[in-house]
């Protein structure tokens, strides 16, 4: 099945600066890649989202790229500001008609 | 503007009584999910519903149990809590499964077991 591994598992960064998310996965049939957000607290929720039929996609300062060869995809976040400290998971599907699986999250801070 | 709804968002049960969490939803979605998410880790899946097709992950133990009674209404039964089944229940659910399908997340329920 689906095996989806994140990397780092904890990100520190100034505010202003940039923050990478690195996450590989296994199944090459898998199309579908979303980033999910999760504050302290509360609920996950998607973030960004990248079909396999692109290499990347951008919106205002979050963007994600995929390597479709490479089996690899990660979240750029860009000018990182105090409220974008949080959990980020990565998921990604099996192939056909089954549920996501997710990475083990990473928890950014962002450090005034 | 609650999509997907939780109760109760706390829940107190003592070790080996049986407790129920709820879930409803009021987007029409065919598929709902059920993630047991512990301290700092990834939510984990232990079954879904597709309407009323039932399946359970391969690991997901005994003592949980759920029921799909309408489109709308998902429910979680822990038969027999035990201290390691604390943790966050979460509830998603999405139009389809797989690829393409945004699933969409529950505030969740916060279970303490004593």
């Amino acid at each position: 099945g689906e095996n989806v591994e994140q990397h780092p598992s904890t990100l520190s960064v100034q505010e202003g600066d940039s923050a990478v998310i690195k996450c590989t996965y296994s199944d090459s049939a898998s199309n579908y890649f979303p980033w999910y957000k999760q504050e302290l607290g509360k609920r996950p929720q998607l973030i960004i989202d990248i079909r396999s039929n692109v290499g990347e996609k951008k919106d205002q300062r979050i963007a994600v790229t995929l390597n479709k060869t490479a089996k690899h995809f990660s979240l750029h976040i860009t000018e990182t500001q105090p409220e974008d400290s949080a959990v980020y998971f990565c998921a990604a599907p099996h192939s056909g008609n089954t549920p996501l699986v997710f990475g083990k999250g990473t928890r950014l801070s962002v450090i005034a | 503007d609650a999509m997907v709804i939780q109760n109760p968002r706390y829940q107190v049960t003592q070790f080996g009584k049986p407790v129920t969490l709820s879930c409803s939803q009021t987007l029409n979605h065919n598929v709902m999910y059920w993630y047991q998410q512990k301290s700092s880790q990834a939510p984990k899946l232990l079954f879904h519903y597709y309407d009323k097709d039932f399946n359970n992950e391969a690991d997901t133990p005994d003592n949980f149990q759920s029921r799909r009674p309408n489109t709308s209404f998902c429910f979680l039964d822990i038969r027999s809590p035990g201290l390691g089944d604390a943790a966050m229940y979460l509830c998603a659910t999405s139009t389809g499964t797989g690829g393409r399908n945004e699933q969409f997340f529950g505030p969740g329920t916060r279970l303490t077991v004593l």
